[in-house]
């Protein structure tokens, strides 16, 4: 099990431009939500993908969009990068369906994506 | 509101437990993690607990929650080099499938 993917690990983008990052959640995960972490702080909660669908955003700009396709992965964009947009970039899988309470438990979370804008 | 609050640096020798703390404002919290960060890795869920518990042990981590005082601290026994890195204290109103809010992290760094 690979467990939780994310692609690129860096990037460097100039301010104004468009960015697409992606998520391979964890085998057997059906639930996609992606953070933003600034250097020196903790992530924070940018949206959640289950079912093809938005279910949670926090609050973040609409530059921020997100998409999940039918095998459970995802995309986060980001349009009109701005330099504050700089930042480690995370993807956390887990299972939100019916099941034994522990598997609901943990969100897996990938190495995430460092995205740079200049 | 939703908040967690945490020291910044923490310092300790080698073999001493190691010991940090957090709060919360959300009373909802149903769920409190503490999550273990590496530099350049990312993050690595070590335990958490629900909100209906006071204490849980997993082999050198201790857990202790006062629900009233909404602190949470984590104890790390034993202390070693492999332990550097940055702590973070979470919580969730449902679970970690739900929005997750995290601290700002502590930094662990070992003395010899």
């Amino acid at each position: 099990d690979a467990g939780v993917t994310q692609s690129p690990t860096h990037l460097i983008k100039t301010r104004g431009q468009q960015v697409t990052l992606r998520c391979s959640p964890k085998s057997g995960h059906d639930t996609v939500s992606w953070y933003q972490q600034a250097l020196g702080q903790g992530p924070q909660f940018i949206f959640q993908y289950y079912e093809e669908e938005e279910r949670q955003r926090g609050n973040f700009p609409d530059r921020f969009s997100g998409h999940q396709f039918p095998n459970y992965s995802s995309e986060l964009n980001v349009n009109a990068l701005l330099l504050g947009d700089s930042a480690l970039y995370l993807c956390a899988s887990s299972y939100s369906g019916q099941g034994e309470l522990q598997l609901n438990t943990e969100a897996f979370f990938g190495q995430g994506t460092r995205l740079t804008v200049v | 509101g939703e908040d967690v609050e945490q020291s910044l640096f923490l310092s300790v020798r080698e073999g001493d437990s190691s010991v940090i703390n957090c709060t919360y404002t959300d009373s909802s919290s149903t769920y409190l993690y503490w999550y273990k960060q590496e530099p350049g890795a990312g993050l690595q869920l070590l335990t958490y607990i629900f909100s209906n518990m006071d204490m849980k042990q997993d082999q050198r981590l201790t857990v202790l929650l006062n629900k009233k005082d909404k602190h949470l601290s984590l104890r790390i026994a034993d202390t070693q080099t492999g332990d550097s890195a940055i702590y973070f204290c979470a919580e969730s109103r449902y679970s970690s499938a739900s929005k997750i809010i995290f601290g700002s992290g502590t930094r662990l760094s070992i003395r010899p």
